[in-house]
Order: C-alpha cells, then structure tokens, then sequence
C-alpha cells in the first residue's frame, strides 16, 4: 500500500545514454512533481503536473521530458545523459484543489539515485 | 526574486532544545510548511502555518510572523533520532519555494 513508488531504486549509466525513471501515487492526488535533489541536499522543482497538465516547467535542459499519462502516474525521460545529471529525483504528489486552502502536503517517493559515470 | 534563508547546520545536545529560523521573501505567501529529512530517505511533512502564532505537535512546535517574514521549527526534548535536515518552505503562486535546508546534528 505504498503511497507514492518510483522505479528503480538506483540508476547507474553512463554519459550519453536515456533512461527513464517511472512514478506512480495511489493516493488519489491531483497535482504531481519532479525534484531533483543534488549532494548539497538543494531539492529544485523540475516539473508539476495537475490532472495531466503540465503547470511548473523550471529552467531545466530540454533533454529532461515529463510525462504523465494518468493523473496516477509522471514518468520522467532524461536524453543524453551528463555527469552533472547524477543526483537523486524524488517524484512527489498532493491534493491541490484550489477551493480549499493550503498547506498542499506533498508526499514524496522514496527516490532514484542516479549515477552518471 | 523569491528566496528562504535557513541556517546550514545547527548543533544540539539529546534532550536539549533547538530553534531552526527560516526568513523568506516571497511573491504571494499562503503559508510556512516544514519537512524532515533523514539521510537516504524523502522528504516528511511535519507542520504547516498559515497564520501568525504557534502550532505545537508533541515535542515540535512551528511558528509563523507574516509582517516579519519569519517563521521557526522548535525541536523539544531532543532525540538521537531527530538528526536529519530540516527544510522550511512557502506556498506561493500555486508552488512551494523550498529553503536549502539546515542540517541538525545531535550530540550524546
């Protein structure tokens, strides 16, 4: 009964590959979320999805690609991969119905350490 | 530019008392949220302030000034286990502006 899952767990590839990295909330949330958190601990908003639509598209290189086929699901496919993309990405998900007021927990998955080598 | 500004590292005795600050200039502010993390592990909600004063929940406490833009996490009765990083962050424009979060390492 996990609340928000990512795949896989750790990623270890090398400079110039794709790869891809799924998530899925069965939470029932509305709204998703990309951070990448680098070894500074700095967590950055990559992307936001709410019901399917992309809402938050932070300056980030276009070789990362969201997409979200569900409101369940954001996968994440990252192009040409380079060694500053080692980092860990967390997806994350809340309830953002703008008739109720925040706070907007977000719930966070458990992250996917990336290792570019 | 929206910006929250957090101490790096505190350092704290088990059973003592630690404030964390957090000061933040933000476009829009619809409230102060705190989370913990532990080392290999995603971010945990701990409290929310959406109006000035003190929430409390058992040994945590969070308190918000909107007209000073400042907000802190009160950690009481320390424990080994409260070691983690602590990340203050606003609800603003429909988004969360996350400070680079504080470091608290507890001694014996």
């Amino acid at each position: 009964d996990t609340a928000v899952s990512q795949t896989p767990k750790y990623l270890v590839t090398q400079m110039g590959n794709d790869k891809s990295i799924k998530c899925e909330q069965n939470l029932g949330h509305d709204t998703m979320y990309w951070y990448k958190q680098d070894s500074k601990k700095f967590l950055k908003i990559m992307f936001s999805y709410n019901n399917k639509e992309l809402i938050i598209n932070e300056t980030v290189p276009n070789r990362f690609s969201p997409k979200s086929p569900d409101k369940a699901h954001l996968n994440l496919h990252i192009n040409s991969l380079e060694l500053g993309d080692s980092a860990v990405y967390f997806c994350a998900s809340s309830q953002t119905n703008r008739s109720v007021p925040p706070p907007y927990e977000q719930y966070f998955g458990p992250g996917t350490r990336l290792t570019v080598t | 530019g929206q910006s929250l500004e957090q101490p790096s590292e505190v350092t704290a005795v088990e059973g003592a008392i630690v404030q964390i600050n957090c000061t933040y200039q933000t476009s829009g502010f619809y409230g102060l949220s705190w989370y913990q993390q532990h080392d290999g592990g995603a971010p945990t909600f701990l409290s929310y302030n959406g109006l000035d004063g003190l929430e409390e929940t058992g040994r945590f406490s969070s308190f918000l000034s909107r007209s000073d833009s400042y907000g802190y996490l009160l950690l009481q009765e320390l424990q080994m286990k409260d070691s983690a990083s602590y990340f203050c962050a606003v609800y603003s424009n429909y988004q969360l502006i996350w400070g680079a979060g504080t470091k608290l390492i507890i001694k014996p």
